[in-house]
Formats: structure tokens, C-alpha cells, sequence
């Protein structure tokens, strides 16, 4: 069965931390994206990558970066936690097509960050 | 601006049918995705949707009308599991994937 791994499902971290947040698939997609999920709201996409060390800017990418290093493996980095980042975190995974965002996603079961 | 409405919340009963509305304002049109998100777990994909008409998969249907702007996810003869909320989401004109904020359904026995 196809997998999509976050590291973790809760993460208090506090104001001013670096934050590295971990997802791992094992379904050798092209296609690795970092969403933020917060109520009432929409997915937001943060950053993006279609290939090993490729990566895109989302709609929200302020305050984060991204690192893939391995084509399973994509990280989403909080340079300097602030409050306004607590949220649920969701990583996701798809095999690649016309473009980035036409093929169905697998998704994880999320992180929820808070930071204090 | 662009815009995906859906209802925030629904209540069904156990074996009954109810529908799901889209509605979307973008800036062209691909493809429009269902997903199923229950509370606490990943969303997972139903659907996509890029011809006009009604698809069906078991329980769950989902129709398209592009010169409406408009889709719905109808599920028939409810089950307690399908209590979670369902994401619309829309392709654009530039590929760009729009998300709608979900409706959470309730369903009651």
C-alpha cells in the first residue's frame, strides 16, 4: 500500500527555533509538496519540488525553505518559528503528468506545530 | 480573485443520499478533484472531473457542469464512516490547483 510518512504528528516548538519538519514516500513519485492547513481556510501550498534538489515557491512560501535531497525524501524548514506558523502541516506526493498538479496527490497524516 | 465556495458544514442520516456543492470562479479550468478527509488523517483522492456529466464510482458519484462552474459529490445510502470532510479542489487555466476550505459532513443514525 502506498505510503506517505511525516515524522511527526505533534511538535510544540517555541518562538525563534529553527524547525524541520520530515516527510518520506515510498512511492518513488516525482512530485513532493509542503501545505499548510488551517481552519476555514483552504489547503495553502508552501513549496513544492518535481525533481531531486528542484523546488518551487507556493503561494505562502514566506518564512520556510525546503530541502530534497533524495527523490523519497522532502523537508520543510522553519527558518525562525513565529506564532502565526502554528499550524497543521500536511505533506503530499503524485506521480508526475501534464503539469505539477494534475495527477491525484497522497497525502500524510499531517503535523500539527505549535509554536509558543 | 479566484474562488471555490462549498458549504462549511452538512448533517445526513445513516442510508440516506446527500449531495455536496462546488462552486468555483478561476481563472480557466482543468480538472476538478474530490477528496475525502477524515478528522485527524491524511485526505484521500475520490475523484477528478474534467468533462461535463456525472461519474460514478460505488456509493459515490461525482458530476461536473464547466459552463456552470459547478460540481457536486453525491454519496448514496450513508455509512457512519463517511462522517469527514470533503475537499473540492480546482485545476486552473495555468495548472495552479486551487483548494476549497472543505465541508464537514455529519452523519447521524
Amino acid at each position: 500500500d502506498v505510503k506517505v510518512t511525516q515524522s511527526s504528528r505533534y511538535l510544540v516548538k517555541r518562538t525563534g527555533e529553527k524547525v524541520f519538519l520530515e516527510c518520506v514516500q515510498d512511492m518513488d513519485h516525482e512530485n513532493m509538496f509542503w501545505y499548510r492547513q488551517d481552519p476555514g481556510l483552504g489547503l495553502r501550498l508552501i513549496y513544492f519540488s518535481y525533481d531531486v534538489k528542484m523546488k518551487e515557491k507556493g503561494d505562502i512560501p514566506e518564512g520556510y525553505s525546503v530541502s530534497r535531497e533524495k527523490k523519497e525524501r522532502f523537508s520543510l524548514i522553519l527558518e525562525s518559528a513565529s506564532t502565526n506558523q502554528t499550524s497543521m502541516y500536511l505533506c503530499a506526493s503524485s506521480k508526475p503528468g501534464q503539469s505539477h498538479f494534475n495527477q491525484p496527490q497522497h497525502f500524510g497524516d499531517g503535523t500539527r506545530l505549535s509554536i509558543l | 480573485g479566484q474562488n471555490i465556495d462549498q458549504p462549511t458544514e452538512m448533517t445526513a442520516t445513516e442510508g440516506a443520499i446527500v449531495q455536496i456543492n462546488c462552486t468555483y470562479q478561476t481563472s480557466g479550468f482543468n480538472g476538478l478533484f474530490w477528496y475525502q478527509q477524515h478528522a485527524g488523517e491524511a485526505p484521500t483522492f475520490l475523484s477528478y472531473n474534467v468533462l461535463d456529466g456525472l461519474e460514478e464510482k460505488g456509493r459515490f458519484s461525482s458530476f461536473l457542469s464547466r459552463s456552470k462552474g459547478y460540481s457536486y459529490l453525491l454519496l448514496k445510502e450513508l455509512q457512519m464512516k463517511d462522517s469527514a470532510s470533503y475537499l473540492c479542489a480546482v485545476l486552473d487555466s495555468n495548472y495552479q490547483l486551487i483548494w476549497g476550505a472543505g465541508t464537514k459532513l455529519i452523519i447521524k443514525p
